[in-house]
């Protein structure tokens, strides 16, 4: 069966320093790979996503970045943190192809905090 | 674009009674739609889809949502509640080989003992 893992599970950063989230699955492969931030416990916006390993396609121009170095690894990134960027980002994968690949599974989550 | 409204911030429910949250869509297209659940500091858990077919779908824990096209609905529905049930409700849609879902703003559902 497939597993989505994501840490660091909490993560306390001050503004302007930089951060590093990863990402990762198991069990499938070449999956489409998914970030998204949610803001006061409440509604998804999609962030990034990654249809293979390079690819990535940028949903809203902001402060961070994505990047793909394994099939199965996704990792999310900063040069210098906002207060904005504090959230809850969560990870998801879909299968890849056109069959099955409208479902997405999310991580755990990683709550973050700038300071 | 596709969008999804959930027009109401919470629903309490008393335990043992019929659990109703609300969706309705709007894309240019035929839709892909989800419901997915969200308990305190943790991940979305995927309950049920429609794709296509029978507009009933039936889903995790006892959960069914009725896709109607010409409402534009896709309600999410539990014959009887349990206090367990509380959570984050999420409605989300997509387009066939769009994957890029958009989520509502979500329900909270609180089930009362």
């Amino acid at each position: 069966s497939q597993t989505i893992h994501q840490w660091p599970a909490t993560l306390v950063q001050p503004v302007g320093s930089p951060l590093s989230l990863e990402c990762t699955v198991e069990g499938t492969s070449n999956p489409n790979l998914y970030w998204y931030r949610q803001a006061a416990g409440r509604g998804l916006q999609l962030l990034f996503y990654s249809v293979g390993i390079g690819q990535i396609s940028s949903e809203v121009p902001q402060n961070l970045s994505a990047s793909r170095p394994q099939d199965r690894q996704f990792i999310l990134s900063s040069k210098k943190l906002l207060l904005s960027d504090s959230g809850f980002y969560l990870c998801a994968w879909s299968p890849a192809g056109l069959a099955g690949s409208e479902t997405q599974y999310f991580g755990p989550g990683t709550r973050l905090l700038v300071l | 674009a596709q969008s999804v409204a959930q027009p109401e911030d919470q629903v309490n429910v008393a335990e043992g009674n019929p659990l109703t949250v609300k969706c309705t869509y709007s894309v240019s297209g035929n839709p892909y739609l989800f419901w997915y659940v969200q308990y305190p500091n943790r991940g979305l858990q995927f309950l049920l889809k429609y794709i296509t077919g029978d507009n009933l779908v039936k889903g995790s824990y006892g959960f069914e949502a009725e896709f109607n096209k010409s409402q534009t609905s896709f309600h999410l529905k539990k014959p009887s509640a349990l206090v367990s049930d509380s959570a984050l409700y999420f409605c989300a849609v997509s387009l066939y080989g769009n994957n890029r879902l958009a989520f509502g703003k979500g329900n909270q559902v609180v089930v009362i003992p």
